[in-house]
C-alpha cells in the first residue's frame, strides 16, 4: 500500500527563522519526490523536486532526501509571511505504474511576523 | 501559455443532477489526472489517462466517468450528484507518469445540496 505521511501541523515559525517540513514514504524504491505549496483556496504549485540522495537547493528552499531512511524534507530559510501555506509531499512509487504520484495530506505552515 | 485550464470554477448542484467538469491542457502532455481534495484528507485520485482513448480508475472512481478523445481534453462527468461529492476537484497533467511532477489546474469547487 502506498503511503506518504506528513505531520498536519499547524507548524508555527517566527519570521526569518528556518522552517523544517518532513515527510516519510512507504514504498522503498521510489525514485521521484516533490514538494508542492498550496495557498488556501488555490491549486498546488510545484516548488521543488529531488531524485537523488542528499540536498538540493533552490533559492531559500532546500530539499533533502534519504532513501535508506525513506524520508524527504523541505527547509525554508529566512521564512517570510508569504510562505504561510500548506505544503504537500508527493512521491512517485517504483515501477512503471501510470497512476502517477501519491500525495501526503500536507503540513500547514504559519510564519509569524 | 495557459497550462491546465479548468471550468467552471464554482458550481452548486442539486442532489441527482449531473454535470461535466472541463479540463484542457496545451502542453502536449500525454498523462492527465483528476483528483478530489477534501479538508484534511489530501488529494485522492479519481481517474487518470495515459493518452487519447485510454483511461483508468484511480482510488475513488465511484460516481464519476471520464473520456479522453483528444490529447488536450479530459472531462470528468458526475452522474446523479450526491452530497458526498461536495469537494474541490483538480485536474493535472504531466510529461510521463508524474516523473517530473504535475501541473495543476486552478480547481473547481463543487457543492451538492
Amino acid at each position: 500500500q502506498k503511503e506518504v505521511e506528513q505531520n498536519s501541523g499547524p507548524l508555527s515559525v517566527p519570521e526569518g527563522a528556518i522552517a523544517s517540513l518532513n515527510c516519510t514514504y512507504s514504498d522503498r524504491g521510489s525514485q521521484s519526490f516533490f514538494w508542492y505549496r498550496q495557498y488556501s483556496g488555490k491549486s498546488p504549485e510545484l516548488i521543488m523536486s529531488i531524485y537523488s540522495n542528499g540536498d538540493k537547493e533552490d533559492g531559500r528552499f532546500t530539499a533533502q532526501l534519504n532513501k535508506a531512511s525513506q524520508y524527504v524534507s523541505l527547509l525554508i530559510r529566512d521564512s517570510q509571511p508569504s510562505d504561510s501555506a500548506t505544503y504537500l509531499c508527493a512521491v512517485k512509487p517504483p515501477g512503471g505504474g501510470a497512476d502517477g504520484l501519491t500525495f501526503g495530506k500536507g503540513t500547514h505552515l504559519i510564519i509569524q511576523p | 501559455n495557459a497550462g491546465v485550464t479548468q471550468t467552471p470554477k464554482f458550481r452548486i448542484l442539486k442532489i441527482g443532477q449531473s454535470m461535466t467538469l472541463q479540463c484542457a491542457q496545451d502542453m502536449n502532455h500525454n498523462y492527465m489526472y483528476w483528483y478530489r481534495q477534501d479538508p484534511g484528507m489530501g488529494l485522492k485520485l479519481i481517474y487518470y489517462s495515459v493518452g487519447a482513448g485510454i483511461t483508468d480508475k484511480g482510488e475513488v472512481p465511484n460516481g464519476y466517468n471520464v473520456s479522453r478523445s483528444t490529447t488536450e481534453d479530459f472531462p470528468l462527468r458526475l452522474e446523479l450528484a450526491a452530497p458526498s461529492q461536495t469537494s474541490v476537484y483538480f485536474c493535472a497533467s504531466s510529461y510521463g507518469a508524474g516523473i517530473s511532477g504535475y501541473t495543476f489546474g486552478s480547481g473547481t469547487r463543487l457543492t451538492v445540496v
